[in-house]
């Protein structure tokens, strides 16, 4: 899984796997979450987002799941599709002063394997 | 709906040289932000701007200015460009800045030599 500072790591899935992406944030105070993808050569899309007073928010063929305890951050793909291969990273969003503050993750490269 | 547009997608600068990157929004949103993109690192924040004619430092805002004239523009100058400042800029925007989703452009790849 993916954290601040680490170098970018890959995971490979095989279509139609399911595939799971971690991310361990930092901040215990951090009160929302984003999921990016972000395709080559393109920007970063949004995904899903989960706030901090929920464990679990489900989207189309995508799950979230927070784990305030530890820290931790994943997302789920249900039945993993070529257009899937991308590099996915977490952020964690802190209000401060009025603004939020937004702490991007290195991400986690996913590759699948037609 | 174009959403965020940023122009050049490629510059190549010598060290020294100046230049300004075009961000263009047409969600009508008050907030925009300049990130860098580099490996092995996360995004992060040049500058920002919660509404017309108003900048703010983010994290990395040396050797960078900016200007928001323009509700839907957001301008991001090198005035001195460095080989440091080899990156890709992304240039993105939000409705407000409490607990929102940011909107990205596609990025301009900038080499400085």
């Amino acid at each position: 899984g993916e954290s601040v500072g680490l170098h970018l790591p890959t995971l490979s899935v095989q279509e139609g796997d399911n595939s799971i992406i971690n991310c361990a944030y930092s901040n215990s105070a951090s009160d929302y979450f984003i999921w990016y993808k972000q395709e080559s050569g393109k920007g970063p899309q949004f995904i899903i987002d989960i706030r901090s007073n929920m464990d679990k928010r489900q989207g189309q063929r995508v799950t979230v799941l927070l784990n305030k305890t530890v820290k931790h951050l994943s997302l789920q793909i249900a039945a993993t599709q070529p257009g899937d291969s991308a590099v996915y990273f977490c952020a964690e969003i802190l209000l401060s002063g009025g603004y939020q503050k937004v702490t991007f993750g290195t991400g986690t490269k996913l590759q699948v394997i037609p | 709906n174009a959403g965020v547009t940023q122009t050049p997608k490629f510059r190549v600068l010598k060290t020294g040289q100046s230049m300004t990157l075009l961000c263009a929004q047409d969600m009508n949103h008050e907030y925009m932000y300049w990130y860098r993109q580099d490996p092995g690192m996360g995004l992060r924040l040049i500058h920002y701007s919660v509404g017309e004619g108003t900048t703010a430092k983010g994290e990395v805002p040396d050797g960078y200015n900016v200007s928001r004239l323009k509700k839907q523009n957001f301008l991001l100058g090198l005035e001195s460009a460095a080989p440091s400042q080899t990156s890709v800029y992304f240039c993105a925007s939000s409705y407000s800045g409490h607990n929102e989703k940011l909107f990205f452009g596609s990025g301009t790849q900038l080499s400085v030599l």
